[in-house]
């Protein structure tokens, strides 16, 4: 059962252009939804994140958005650079028995053209 | 530099074998977590150590172990080995308040591959 989906494995884009990369879930009782980034060899880095109470959070060039009537939340680039080329994890956090757990969506590819 | 260190970087034992992934978190995090990321998967959640204590089980096999010692360092140890156990490793730490959000910081993985 795949409670957080990213649909689309790669995504391309050229770069000065928004990016938006998508993620839906089935699970309504996840508090927090949040981004990673992940370059080669590393590992996940956090880049942004939303509570379940709010619609909207921005961070300088990136934006997540919350449909939670929908279940899905979405993360705007903009404008897009050549640095933001890498794989983002959407995730989802629950408290379970006084215990956080994430789950991640399977990533989507973001490649960013010159 | 997330902060959270692993040990070894890449690992390759064949199948049947027993091997022990290391992880140091972040100064002053209480809480480690371990992930598996398959082949083009997600992370899937293992496991979670807070203060020396098991916390949650996600997805974890009955062959794999993990603990956490006083110094707050954990290992996973992973046994039987099998193919389909070749993956990334990664560990997380967050400072973990009860009922409250933490940021997870990430180490940069270990690659196990088993032949």
């Amino acid at each position: 059962d795949q409670q957080v989906k990213q649909n689309s494995p790669s995504l391309s884009v050229q770069e000065g252009r928004i990016s938006i990369l998508n993620c839906d879930y089935t699970n309504s009782m996840f508090d927090y939804f949040l981004w990673y980034k992940k370059y080669p060899a590393e590992g996940p880095t956090f880049l942004i994140s939303i509570s379940s109470i709010k619609d909207k959070n921005e961070d300088g060039r990136f934006t997540v958005f919350l449909n939670k009537s929908a279940k899905h939340l979405s993360l705007h680039i903009v404008p897009s650079q050549p640095g933001d080329s890498a794989v983002y994890f959407c995730a989802a956090s629950a408290q379970d028995q006084g215990a956080q757990k994430l789950v991640f969506g399977q990533g989507t590819r973001l490649t960013i053209n010159p | 530099d997330s902060g959270v260190t692993q040990t070894p970087k890449h690992l390759i034992t064949a199948t049947g074998q027993r091997v022990t992934l290391r992880c140091s978190p972040r100064s002053g995090d209480l809480s480690v977590y371990w992930y598996q990321q398959s082949l083009d998967q997600g992370l899937q959640f293992l496991i979670q150590y807070y203060n020396g204590e098991e916390r949650a089980k996600g997805n974890i096999l009955e062959r794999f172990s993990a603990q956490q010692f006083p110094d707050l360092h954990s290992e996973l140890n992973l046994s039987s080995l099998e193919l389909g156990d070749s993956a990334l490793y990664f560990c997380a730490s967050s400072p973990w308040t009860s009922g409250a959000y933490n940021e997870q910081f990430f180490g940069p993985g270990t690659r196990l591959t088993v032949l």
